[in-house]
């Protein structure tokens, strides 16, 4: 069974562009979550979407939006883009919207900005 | 809001059996996990505790007390492919019951 998968691997934009980055979760999972981490820390929360519906924003500006849609694949959107927002993007899939549920996370997409 | 802390860095001998901490200040709690993640990889989850107590999986092991805000998560016979750094994550009951995650604690196992 495919686990989740993220696109592209890795990224370089520059400062001021917009980037999308895509999450397909396991099959059968209905919610997707999305998180920062930079080099060092632990994963930073930024939105989490169950059957297409915002559950979830965290502590990030307006330039972050995110989507998720019928097949439950999601996309998250940055626009205007600091230096500041190079990151590896994880996206992490559970069946459910709460309960005991693990979230099992994609690779990330490696995100540079020069 | 959330506090999580771990400790940053811990070094280990191969065999030997090592104990990570982490202590979480929450407004809300509906279990605690812990993952682990090997360099440029993603996490992979190991273990998840929401009542008081051990929870034993082969070699690792998550102990949960919520009265303190305090978990541990033992790792026995440790192995080379041990390295990594592992994350406690709480999931809170706002809304979404999104996790929040500690800053990891990297482990180095040592010949």
């Amino acid at each position: 069974d495919a686990g989740v998968t993220q696109s592209p691997t890795h990224l370089i934009k520059t400062r001021g562009q917009h980037v999308t980055l895509r999450c397909s979760p396991i099959s059968g999972h209905k919610s997707v979550s999305w998180y920062q981490q930079v080099l060092g820390q632990g994963p930073q929360f930024i939105f989490q979407y169950y059957e297409k519906e915002e559950r979830g924003r965290g502590n990030f500006p307006d330039r972050f939006s995110a989507r998720q849609f019928p097949n439950y694949s999601s996309e998250l959107n940055v626009n205007a883009l600091l230096l500041g927002d190079s990151a590896l993007y994880l996206c992490a899939s559970t069946q459910g919207g709460s309960g005991n549920q693990p979230q099992h996370f994609g690779d990330g997409t490696r995100l540079s900005i020069l | 809001g959330q506090n999580i802390d771990q400790p940053t860095e811990m070094t280990a001998t191969e065999g030997a059996i090592v104990q990570i901490n982490c202590t979480y200040q929450t407004s809300g709690f509906n279990g605690l996990f812990w993952y682990q993640q090997h360099a440029g990889e993603a996490p992979t989850f190991l273990s998840y505790n929401v009542l008081d107590g051990l929870e034993e999986k082969g070699r690792f092991s998550s102990f949960l007390s919520r009265s303190k805000g305090y978990s541990y998560l033992l790792l026995k016979e440790l192995q080379m492919k041990d390295s990594a750094s592992y994350l406690c994550a709480v999931r809170d009951r706002g809304y979404g019951q999104n996790f929040v995650f500690g800053p990891g604690t990297r482990l180095s196992v040592l010949p």
